[in-house]
């Protein structure tokens, strides 16, 4: 069965600190990949996308995702957090041949100490 | 605005007594969807539906029943709560074509069966 893996369920960091959430997603076919933030309190918003082309992509915030196809992965990252990045974030996948699937992965708490 | 809304935003009811949380879009999106969220399990798709009377079973749509009679709502019937459904519901839409692209979601209605 497709499924989507974050490793981190819980992480706290430090302001300024760098952030690596890691995804994975089990499919062997074309996929478009989503990262996407909820913050205390809000909707869910989209952070970032890819469906096709340069693997490195670039989301709102300074945010940025790297689509490794070899290693089925789609981390998520940020050079310097701020307290305000404190929120819950979701990896999520839509396998191409099933396109109103979308796959949602268990969700990484993310705390940023001022 | 875009937004998506959905009603009611909490309910707290009992079990076997059947409810409705109602869900609206105004972007003309083709795509809609429903998701619960529960604490450790991220979000789990419930009901999605690509166009007006067409709708499709998500990973976890036991207990629930979904309509989609006009473009802009999508209703989620729960004909017999139980206390397991007890849970944060969204409901999102989106553009759709070769694939969904992004979502939008509403601001989750919590719901408690008791």
């Amino acid at each position: 069965a497709q499924s989507v893996s974050q490793h981190n369920h819980h992480v706290i960091l430090s302001e300024a600190a760098s952030l690596e959430l890691g995804c994975n997603y089990s499919y062997g076919g074309t996929v478009n990949l989503f990262w996407y933030v909820q913050y205390p309190g809000q909707h869910l918003q989209l952070l970032l996308k890819y469906f096709s082309g340069d693997p490195l992509v670039k989301g709102i915030k300074g945010f940025e995702a790297e689509f490794i196809k070899s290693k089925f992965s789609f981390n998520l990252r940020k050079p310097s957090v701020q307290w305000s990045d404190t929120a819950e974030y979701f990896c999520a996948v839509t396998p191409s041949s099933n396109t109103g699937k979308l796959i949602f992965g268990q969700g990484t708490t993310l705390q940023v100490k001022p | 605005e875009a937004q998506v809304t959905q009603n009611p935003r909490y309910l707290i009811t009992v079990t076997g007594k059947k409810l409705t949380v109602t869900c609206s879009q105004n972007m003309n999106h083709e795509y809609m969807s429903w998701y619960r969220q529960d604490p450790g399990l991220g979000l789990r798709q419930i009901y999605y539906s690509m166009n007006v009377e067409v709708t499709d079973k998500g990973d976890v749509p036991e207990g629930y029943k979904v309509s989609r009679k006009e473009k802009r709502n999508f209703p989620l019937i729960l004909e017999s709560p139980s206390p397991n459904q007890t849970s944060l519901y969204f409901c999102a839409s989106s553009l759709s074509g070769q694939s969904i692209y992004e979502q939008y979601f509403g601001p989750g209605t919590r719901l408690t069966v008791t």
